[in-house]
C-alpha cells in the first residue's frame, strides 16, 4: 500500500541553525511528494512540491529532492529562523492524498 | 478565490447531540477528504469522495457519517456525539486522478470541535 513516514518530534533548533526532517515513503506507483507546513491555530498550507525522481522542490529557503532510490524526500533549510516554528507534514499523492504524523519544530531565539 | 470554506470554526456539543461539518470548494476538484487532528495523532482521514457520487472510509470512520452533496460540497455528521469525537476537524480537495497527480491539495481553515 501507499503510506508515508516521517520522525517524530518535537525538533527544537535555535535561530539560524541547520534543519532537516527525515520523510520516507511507499508507494505502489510512482508518486508526487509535498510537505505542507501548519502554522498554530491554521489549517494546512503547501511549503513544496516535487513530481518526479530527482526533482528538487523549494520555497521559503526550504528544499528537499525526491529521491526514487532512497524513497526519501527530506526537508532542509540551511538558517532557521523563529517564524519557521510550526509543525511540517510530509504528503504524497497518488490517487489520494497520504500524509505523515506530522513532526513540531520550534525554533528559540 | 475563497478555496476550501469549512463552517463553523468552532462549535460546542453535549454528549449524544448530533451536527453536520459543512464544507464546499470553489476549484473544481473531483476529490474531497475530512481528516481528524488530534494533539500527536497528526492527521487521520476519516472518510474521502473520489467523484461526485462516490464516498469511501478511510482509518477512522466510526461515529461519522458524509454526504458529497454535489462537486462543491462534502458533509461530515456526527449522529451521536462523544467526548472521544473532540478534535479539529479538516476538510480538503485536491484532484487526485492519473493525469493530475502534480496538483496539491487545499485545506480549510478547520472546525474546532468540543464534546462535554
Amino acid at each position: 500500500g501507499n503510506s508515508v513516514t516521517q520522525m517524530e518530534g518535537p525538533v527544537t533548533l535555535s535561530e539560524e541553525a541547520f534543519l532537516t526532517i527525515n520523510c520516507t515513503y511507499t508507494a505502489t506507483g510512482y508518486p508526487s511528494l509535498f510537505w505542507y507546513v501548519q502554522y498554530p491555530g491554521e489549517g494546512l498550507q503547501l511549503l513544496l512540491k516535487a513530481t518526479k525522481a530527482d526533482d528538487k522542490g523549494s520555497n521559503k529557503g526550504f528544499e528537499a529532492t525526491y529521491r526514487k532510490e532512497t524513497t526519501s524526500f527530506h526537508l532542509e533549510k540551511g538558517s532557521v529562523q523563529v517564524s519557521d516554528s510550526a509543525v511540517y507534514f510530509c504528503a504524497l499523492n497518488f490517487n489520494k492524498f497520504y500524509f505523515g504524523s506530522g513532526t513540531k519544530l520550534n525554533v528559540k531565539p | 478565490n475563497a478555496g476550501v470554506t469549512q463552517t463553523p470554526k468552532f462549535q460546542v456539543l453535549k454528549t449524544g447531540q448530533s451536527m453536520t461539518l459543512q464544507c464546499a470548494q470553489d476549484m473544481n476538484h473531483n476529490s474531497m477528504y475530512w481528516y481528524r487532528q488530534d494533539p500527536g495523532m497528526g492527521l487521520r482521514l476519516i472518510y474521502y469522495s473520489a467523484s461526485e457520487g462516490t464516498t469511501d472510509k478511510g482509518e477512522v470512520p466510526n461515529g461519522y457519517n458524509v454526504s458529497r452533496l454535489n462537486k462543491r460540497e462534502f458533509s461530515l455528521r456526527l449522529e451521536s456525539a462523544a467526548p472521544s469525537q473532540t478534535s479539529v476537524y479538516f476538510c480538503a480537495s485536491s484532484e487526485a486522478f492519473a493525469g493530475a497527480l502534480n496538483t496539491e491539495a487545499f485545506f480549510g481553515q478547520g472546525t474546532r470541535l468540543t464534546v462535554v
